[in-house]
C-alpha cells in the first residue's frame, strides 16, 4: 500500500509567478485535503477534494485554486504568488472522514 | 481566529518520565480528535485520535484525555524516549465538517 506522495519536496519561485503543486493520494482513498503551514503555525485548511469536486475551502483567496484527478490525484495552484504564500503545502488525502488522515511529506513553496 | 490553542511552544522531559502535552478548544461542536507527530523535513504522522463519546483512548505508551466541559485534551506519553523528541499538533473536526483545525504545536525534547 503506498502513502500520500507530493511533488516536488522544494521549489523556488518569483512573486508574481505561478505554481502547481501535485498529490497523489494513498491508495484506496478517495478525497485530498489541502493544508498550509507557515514557519511557526499549524496548518491551515485550505480546501478538500472529493470525487473530482471541490468539498469545501477555507479562508483563501480565489487564487488559490486545484483540481482532482478521477484517479484521485490532485492539483494545487496558486497564481500571482505572493511573499507570504512562503510556506508548507501538505497534501492529506482519506477514505471517511477524519479515519485513516494521512500527510504527505509537503512541499516547500520559497517566493522571493 | 484560532479554534484550537496549544499554549505551550517547547517541552523538554528526562528520558523514562511522563511528557504531557495540552491542546485546549474553543468550538463546543467539536467531537474528534487527533494528535499528530510531525519530524522535520516530514508531513504529520497520525498519534493517536479520541471521539467526545469518550474521555480517555490509549495506545501503548500514548493516552488522549478529553475533558469535554473544560474543552480540553492532553497526551499523555509514558516513558519518554529520545525518539519521542518532535513537534506535536493536536487537531480538531465536527461531525458535519470536512477539515481539521490545528493548534500550533508543541516542541517535546527528551533528554537522554
Amino acid at each position: 500500500e503506498t502513502g500520500v506522495t507530493q511533488s516536488p519536496t522544494h521549489l523556488i519561485k518569483t512573486r508574481g509567478q505561478q505554481v502547481t503543486l501535485r498529490c497523489s493520494s494513498q491508495s484506496g482513498h478517495n478525497t485530498v485535503s489541502w493544508y498550509q503551514q507557515a514557519l511557526g503555525q499549524g496548518p491551515q485548511f485550505i480546501f478538500q477534494y472529493y470525487r473530482e469536486e471541490e468539498n469545501g475551502r477555507g479562508n483563501f483567496p480565489p487564487r488559490f485554486s486545484g483540481l482532482q484527478f478521477p484517479n484521485y490525484s490532485s492539483e494545487l495552484n496558486v497564481n500571482a504568488l505572493e511573499l507570504d504564500d512562503s510556506a508548507l503545502y501538505l497534501c492529506a488525502s482519506s477514505n471517511n472522514r477524519g479515519q485513516d488522515y494521512t500527510f504527505g511529506s509537503g512541499t516547500r513553496l520559497t517566493v522571493v | 481566529d484560532q479554534q484550537v490553542k496549544q499554549n505551550s511552544p517547547s517541552l523538554s522531559v528526562q528520558e523514562g518520565r511522563i511528557s504531557i502535552l495540552n491542546c485546549d478548544y474553543t468550538n463546543s461542536m467539536f467531537d474528534y480528535f487527533l494528535w499528530y507527530k510531525k519530524y522535520p523535513a516530514e508531513g504529520p504522522t497520525f498519534l493517536i485520535s479520541i471521539s467526545s463519546i469518550k474521555d480517555k483512548n490509549e495506545d501503548g505508551r500514548f493516552t488522549v484525555f478529553l475533558n469535554k466541559s473544560a474543552k480540553h485534551l492532553s497526551l499523555h506519553i509514558v516513558p519518554s524516549q529520545p525518539g519521542d523528541s518532535a513537534v506535536y499538533f493536536c487537531a480538531a473536526s465536527t461531525v458535519t465538517g470536512n477539515q481539521f483545525y490545528f493548534g500550533t504545536g508543541t516542541s517535546l525534547t527528551v533528554i537522554p
